[in-house]
């Protein structure tokens, strides 16, 4: 069974204009992490966003933000005022406490493209 | 600056060859990962190492092999036993209470 699942292979979103990636989860270890990366066209992996399963208030880092609904097992991210440059792939990721090596397991990704 | 280098950038194998991948970090880190990614895939996980001297298999750790001889390097060995090795690889490091990962530029390996 799919830990990640990212139901959206592509999506677009005009400049200016917010966008929700979505991301639902599966696990039993009521202590978990999760991970959302921007991976642009060069290949690199960029940290946008970090919620941990016991903090109160969704994460928020500048445009980016996580909706988290615990019982619904979703993490979406969402970005607001979208800019050219956050054309790239997305992808969601999770550590469990379980798995004490800290790995991170990851979604399929969703291509963002940002439209002028 | 601190941060993770990957060399080389693009490597080209042939085909029986075993190559070895640079990942080092100067941000004095525990734990150090390596991952692959297919085209269009996620990333998954060949193996990780949370002290010197000391590392785990990950899902997909066949026809790889590692050393964790420094706490800073963790370098990757594509063996010839590796049945496609073709993918792009990144390295990755983390702090103890693993609320960050920090990857790597990776390293695009190429059999021919």
């Amino acid at each position: 069974a799919q830990k990640i699942t990212q139901t959206q292979p592509g999506m677009f979103v005009q400049e200016k204009e917010a966008v929700t990636l979505d991301c639902t989860y599966d696990t039993s270890d009521p202590s978990y992490g999760l991970f959302w990366y921007k991976q642009p066209s060069s290949g690199e992996m960029i940290f946008l966003i970090y919620q941990g399963s016991y903090d109160q208030q969704n994460a928020t880092e500048g445009r980016y933000s996580l909706n988290f609904q615990k019982a619904r097992k979703s993490a979406n991210l969402v970005i607001s005022a979208s800019q050219l440059g956050d054309s790239a792939m997305y992808f969601c990721a999770m550590r469990e406490r379980v798995n004490q090596g800290g790995k991170l397991i990851f979604g399929q990704g969703t291509e963002l493209s940002v439209k002028p | 600056d601190g941060g993770i280098t990957q060399s080389p950038k693009y490597l080209f194998r042939k085909e029986g060859q075993n190559v070895t991948l640079s990942c080092e970090q100067n941000l004095n880190h525990d734990a150090m990962y390596w991952y692959r990614q297919d085209p269009g895939q996620g990333l998954r996980l060949i193996y990780y190492s949370q002290i010197v001297n000391d590392f785990q298999k990950g899902d997909i750790a066949e026809g790889y092999s590692v050393s964790r001889e420094k706490k800073e390097s963790f370098p990757l060995t594509v063996t010839s036993a590796q049945k496609n090795p073709t993918a792009f690889y990144l390295c990755a490091s983390g702090l103890a209470n693993y609320n960050e990962q920090f990857f790597g530029p990776g390293t695009r390996l190429t059999v021919l």
